[in-house]
């Protein structure tokens, strides 16, 4: 089926560090998501991004919609050990009503 | 408030059996999704319904089925299962179609196929 590109794959970092990811489309999308996984759970959504160069804060977490609107990053400032997870980017496009693309994931470790 | 509720949490089925999963939304929440993720992999779109009409549907062959109650809860369906449908099988619900910030999602039914 049809996946983001979402890189890199995996992190292990120090605790205080700060971490970026990002999510690359051949398609357009209207909407961009980033979503963290705890294990056992359903994701659970950090950031929505709806414009094209729309850059939004959440806490520690910064995320920003492509002006190309086929990528978006994720930034994570001065990681801390509940950070640990799994980082899920996701794209809607309004022909798709509802449906998200998902990337691959990146997993993150923290250390303390 | 509940959160989005599945049922079972865990399975294990054999190969040709079927399988229905169930979901229960945020009270008040008409739209429900499915999505599978296999293992290592990000959710892929099944369905969606939004009042008891699909909506939508993902690139899953006709093994796959659904359908939303009066109640708005919901039902995945899957026959002839094969061991590769073994997935975490993840149900949404939101106040509406693309209303992504009240998308909520359950925590999945873990399906096994042996």
């Amino acid at each position: 089926g049809q996946q983001l590109n979402q890189s890199p794959q995996s992190m292990f970092i120090q605790e205080g560090e700060d971490v970026s990811m990002n999510c690359t489309s051949s398609s357009i999308f209207n909407t961009w998501l980033w979503y963290k996984q705890d294990p056992g759970e359903g994701p659970v959504l950090l950031i929505a991004l709806y414009k094209a160069g729309e850059l939004t804060s959440n806490g520690r977490l910064t995320a920003q919609f492509g002006i190309t609107r086929k990528d978006s990053f994720l930034n994570i400032s001065a990681s801390i050990p509940s950070d640990v997870g799994i980082y899920f980017c996701a794209g809607h496009s309004s022909s798709n009503t509802g449906k998200l693309i998902f990337g691959q994931g990146t997993t993150l470790q923290v250390k303390p | 408030d509940a959160g989005v509720t599945q049922s079972p949490t865990h399975l294990i089925k054999t190969r040709g059996q079927h399988v229905t999963l169930r979901c229960s939304p945020i009270s008040g929440h008409k739209s429900v999704s499915w999505y599978q993720q296999v293992l290592g992999q990000g959710p892929q779109f099944i369905f969606q319904y939004y009042e008891k009409e699909e909506r939508g549907r993902g690139n899953f062959p006709d093994r796959f089925s659904a359908r939303q109650f009066p109640n708005y809860s919901s039902e995945l369906n899957v026959n002839a299962l094969l061991l590769g449908d073994s997935a975490l099988y993840l149900c949404a619900s939101s106040t509406d179609l693309g209303d992504f910030e009240k998308l909520f999602f359950g925590s999945g039914t873990q399906l096994s196929v042996l």
